[in-house]
Protein backbone atom coordinates (compact mmCIF):
# COMPACT_ATOMS: atom_id res chain seq x y z
CA UNK A 1 0.00 0.00 0.00
CA UNK A 2 1.68 3.17 -1.17
CA UNK A 3 1.43 6.40 1.08
CA UNK A 4 0.19 9.95 -0.35
CA UNK A 5 3.12 11.49 -2.77
CA UNK A 6 3.49 14.84 -3.24
CA UNK A 7 5.76 16.62 -5.50
CA UNK A 8 7.95 18.68 -6.06
CA UNK A 9 9.31 18.71 -2.64
CA UNK A 10 10.58 22.70 -2.72
CA UNK A 11 9.76 24.99 -5.55
CA UNK A 12 10.87 28.73 -5.62
CA UNK A 13 8.65 30.86 -7.78
CA UNK A 14 8.19 34.34 -8.72
CA UNK A 15 5.17 37.21 -7.75
CA UNK A 16 2.24 37.07 -10.45
CA UNK A 17 3.57 33.26 -11.73
CA UNK A 18 1.42 30.08 -11.66
CA UNK A 19 2.08 27.49 -10.19
CA UNK A 20 0.83 23.63 -10.26
CA UNK A 21 1.65 21.61 -7.41
CA UNK A 22 1.00 17.66 -7.86
CA UNK A 23 -0.66 14.73 -5.35
CA UNK A 24 -0.63 11.21 -5.43
CA UNK A 25 -3.33 9.59 -3.17
CA UNK A 26 -2.87 6.27 -1.19
CA UNK A 27 -4.56 3.51 -2.95
CA UNK A 28 -8.22 3.05 -2.34
CA UNK A 29 -8.78 6.56 -1.12
CA UNK A 30 -10.98 8.26 -3.53
CA UNK A 31 -10.62 11.73 -1.78
CA UNK A 32 -8.11 14.17 -1.96
CA UNK A 33 -8.40 17.57 0.40
CA UNK A 34 -5.62 20.50 -0.41
CA UNK A 35 -4.18 22.41 3.01
CA UNK A 36 -2.27 25.42 3.13
CA UNK A 37 0.13 25.46 6.09
CA UNK A 38 1.51 29.00 6.76
CA UNK A 39 3.93 29.50 9.14
CA UNK A 40 3.29 29.03 12.35
CA UNK A 41 -0.38 28.18 11.72
CA UNK A 42 -2.02 24.86 11.57
CA UNK A 43 -3.19 23.50 8.09
CA UNK A 44 -6.06 25.42 6.34
CA UNK A 45 -8.41 23.52 4.28
CA UNK A 46 -8.18 25.04 0.76
CA UNK A 47 -10.58 22.36 -1.07
CA UNK A 48 -11.56 19.17 -1.56
CA UNK A 49 -12.36 16.51 -4.85
CA UNK A 50 -14.56 13.53 -4.49
CA UNK A 51 -14.60 11.46 -7.72
CA UNK A 52 -13.31 13.88 -10.16
CA UNK A 53 -15.40 16.48 -8.80
CA UNK A 54 -15.30 19.57 -5.97
CA UNK A 55 -16.54 18.63 -2.50
CA UNK A 56 -16.06 21.73 -0.84
CA UNK A 57 -14.25 24.38 -0.79
CA UNK A 58 -12.35 26.72 1.74
CA UNK A 59 -12.04 30.79 2.12
CA UNK A 60 -9.43 30.85 -0.82
CA UNK A 61 -10.09 33.16 -3.90
CA UNK A 62 -10.51 31.78 -7.62
CA UNK A 63 -6.68 31.48 -8.10
CA UNK A 64 -6.23 28.65 -6.40
CA UNK A 65 -7.73 25.96 -8.35
CA UNK A 66 -7.46 22.14 -8.92
CA UNK A 67 -8.41 19.11 -10.65
CA UNK A 68 -9.10 15.34 -9.91
CA UNK A 69 -7.95 12.71 -12.21
CA UNK A 70 -9.74 9.45 -12.79
CA UNK A 71 -6.83 7.37 -10.90
CA UNK A 72 -7.56 10.05 -8.09
CA UNK A 73 -4.54 12.15 -7.93
CA UNK A 74 -4.72 15.53 -7.93
CA UNK A 75 -3.19 18.39 -9.05
CA UNK A 76 -3.07 22.13 -7.14
CA UNK A 77 -2.90 25.28 -9.66
CA UNK A 78 -2.54 28.77 -8.39
CA UNK A 79 -2.15 31.46 -10.53
CA UNK A 80 -1.18 35.05 -10.07
CA UNK A 81 0.97 34.03 -7.00
CA UNK A 82 1.36 36.42 -4.40
CA UNK A 83 4.05 36.61 -1.72
CA UNK A 84 1.52 35.29 1.33
CA UNK A 85 1.07 32.43 -0.87
CA UNK A 86 4.52 31.08 0.49
CA UNK A 87 3.33 28.52 2.58
CA UNK A 88 3.63 24.23 2.93
CA UNK A 89 0.86 22.76 0.73
CA UNK A 90 -0.63 19.94 2.06
CA UNK A 91 -2.46 17.35 0.39
CA UNK A 92 -4.91 14.44 1.79
CA UNK A 93 -6.22 11.71 0.81
CA UNK A 94 -8.95 9.69 2.87
CA UNK A 95 -11.08 6.61 1.81
CA UNK A 96 -14.98 7.13 0.96
CA UNK A 97 -16.91 8.17 2.00
CA UNK A 98 -15.67 11.07 3.35
CA UNK A 99 -16.93 11.78 6.35
CA UNK A 100 -15.63 11.86 9.60
CA UNK A 101 -12.40 9.63 8.78
CA UNK A 102 -8.91 10.23 9.22
CA UNK A 103 -6.72 12.02 6.53
CA UNK A 104 -3.55 10.64 5.38
CA UNK A 105 -1.18 13.24 4.52
CA UNK A 106 1.72 13.80 2.12
CA UNK A 107 4.57 15.36 3.07
CA UNK A 108 4.03 18.78 1.53
CA UNK A 109 5.60 20.87 -0.92
CA UNK A 110 7.15 24.27 0.31
CA UNK A 111 6.15 27.08 -2.02
CA UNK A 112 8.26 30.39 -1.91
CA UNK A 113 7.28 33.46 -4.08
CA UNK A 114 9.77 35.98 -4.07
CA UNK B 1 -12.50 34.00 13.84
CA UNK B 2 -10.24 30.60 15.31
CA UNK B 3 -13.06 27.95 15.78
CA UNK B 4 -9.89 25.26 17.16
CA UNK B 5 -7.98 26.37 19.63
CA UNK B 6 -4.61 25.27 20.84
CA UNK B 7 -3.38 28.13 23.63
CA UNK B 8 -0.22 26.63 24.70
CA UNK B 9 2.20 26.98 21.87
CA UNK B 10 4.43 24.97 23.61
CA UNK B 11 5.19 22.00 26.14
CA UNK B 12 8.14 20.77 27.75
CA UNK B 13 8.01 17.43 29.54
CA UNK B 14 10.43 15.19 31.34
CA UNK B 15 10.76 11.69 29.75
CA UNK B 16 8.56 9.05 31.45
CA UNK B 17 5.81 11.68 32.95
CA UNK B 18 2.60 12.67 31.49
CA UNK B 19 2.32 15.32 28.73
CA UNK B 20 -1.11 16.76 28.18
CA UNK B 21 -1.69 18.84 25.15
CA UNK B 22 -5.03 21.21 25.27
CA UNK B 23 -7.75 21.91 22.47
CA UNK B 24 -10.69 23.97 22.81
CA UNK B 25 -13.56 24.99 19.45
CA UNK B 26 -15.89 26.69 19.44
CA UNK B 27 -18.42 25.29 16.72
CA UNK B 28 -21.28 23.14 18.35
CA UNK B 29 -21.65 21.60 14.95
CA UNK B 30 -18.58 19.69 15.31
CA UNK B 31 -18.87 15.52 15.69
CA UNK B 32 -15.55 14.28 15.07
CA UNK B 33 -12.39 14.75 16.63
CA UNK B 34 -8.51 14.23 15.42
CA UNK B 35 -4.64 14.56 16.92
CA UNK B 36 -2.22 14.76 14.23
CA UNK B 37 1.10 14.57 14.55
CA UNK B 38 3.82 16.29 12.67
CA UNK B 39 8.03 16.54 12.53
CA UNK B 40 9.96 18.84 10.62
CA UNK B 41 9.77 18.59 7.15
CA UNK B 42 6.99 15.36 6.89
CA UNK B 43 3.38 16.37 6.73
CA UNK B 44 0.80 15.65 9.94
CA UNK B 45 0.30 11.91 10.96
CA UNK B 46 -2.47 10.70 12.43
CA UNK B 47 -2.42 9.76 15.84
CA UNK B 48 -5.62 9.47 17.20
CA UNK B 49 -9.55 9.85 17.46
CA UNK B 50 -12.98 10.90 19.10
CA UNK B 51 -16.48 10.89 17.84
CA UNK B 52 -18.30 13.46 19.70
CA UNK B 53 -20.92 10.56 21.31
CA UNK B 54 -17.67 9.23 23.47
CA UNK B 55 -15.91 11.28 26.30
CA UNK B 56 -12.74 8.44 25.84
CA UNK B 57 -10.74 7.17 23.50
CA UNK B 58 -7.59 5.12 24.53
CA UNK B 59 -4.74 3.70 21.80
CA UNK B 60 -1.64 2.49 23.66
CA UNK B 61 -0.20 5.67 25.61
CA UNK B 62 -2.26 7.72 24.09
CA UNK B 63 -5.97 8.79 25.37
CA UNK B 64 -7.96 11.51 24.11
CA UNK B 65 -10.65 13.04 26.03
CA UNK B 66 -13.81 14.93 25.54
CA UNK B 67 -15.88 17.16 27.35
CA UNK B 68 -18.49 18.48 25.65
CA UNK B 69 -20.48 20.71 27.74
CA UNK B 70 -16.65 23.08 27.63
CA UNK B 71 -16.16 21.98 24.01
CA UNK B 72 -12.84 20.92 25.48
CA UNK B 73 -10.46 18.27 24.62
CA UNK B 74 -7.04 17.21 25.62
CA UNK B 75 -4.46 14.34 24.51
CA UNK B 76 -2.51 12.49 27.22
CA UNK B 77 1.00 10.25 26.77
CA UNK B 78 1.83 8.26 28.98
CA UNK B 79 4.70 8.14 29.72
CA UNK B 80 6.15 10.35 27.56
CA UNK B 81 9.36 9.68 25.11
CA UNK B 82 11.92 12.01 23.37
CA UNK B 83 10.56 10.40 20.07
CA UNK B 84 7.22 12.21 20.77
CA UNK B 85 8.62 15.55 20.48
CA UNK B 86 6.57 17.37 17.47
CA UNK B 87 4.51 19.57 16.68
CA UNK B 88 0.51 18.22 17.86
CA UNK B 89 -2.33 19.58 16.13
CA UNK B 90 -5.84 19.63 17.09
CA UNK B 91 -8.51 19.04 14.49
CA UNK B 92 -12.31 18.82 14.11
CA UNK B 93 -14.52 18.11 11.54
CA UNK B 94 -18.65 17.99 10.73
CA UNK B 95 -21.23 16.04 8.86
CA UNK B 96 -21.75 18.93 6.38
CA UNK B 97 -18.50 19.89 6.09
CA UNK B 98 -17.71 16.36 4.55
CA UNK B 99 -14.92 15.37 6.61
CA UNK B 100 -13.26 18.76 6.00
CA UNK B 101 -10.90 19.20 8.69
CA UNK B 102 -10.37 22.68 11.02
CA UNK B 103 -7.37 22.87 12.64
CA UNK B 104 -5.83 24.51 15.12
CA UNK B 105 -1.90 26.38 15.57
CA UNK B 106 -0.34 23.83 16.94
CA UNK B 107 1.32 22.53 20.65
CA UNK B 108 5.31 21.77 20.37
CA UNK B 109 5.67 19.28 22.65
CA UNK B 110 9.15 18.65 23.91
CA UNK B 111 10.62 15.47 25.96
CA UNK B 112 13.38 15.92 27.59
CA UNK B 113 15.32 12.58 28.76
Amino acid sequence: ETGVTQSPTHLIKTRGQQVTLRCSSQSGHNTVSWYQQALGQGPQFIFQYYREEENGRGNFPPRFSGLQFPNYSSELNVNALELDDSALYLCASSPAPPVGTEAFFGQGTRLTVV
Amino acid sequence: DQQVKQNSPSLSVQEGRISILNCDYTNSMFDYFLWYKKYPAEGPTFLISISSIKDKNEDGRFTVFLNKSAKHLSLHIVPSQPGDSAVYFCAASYGASQGNLIFGKGTKLSVKP
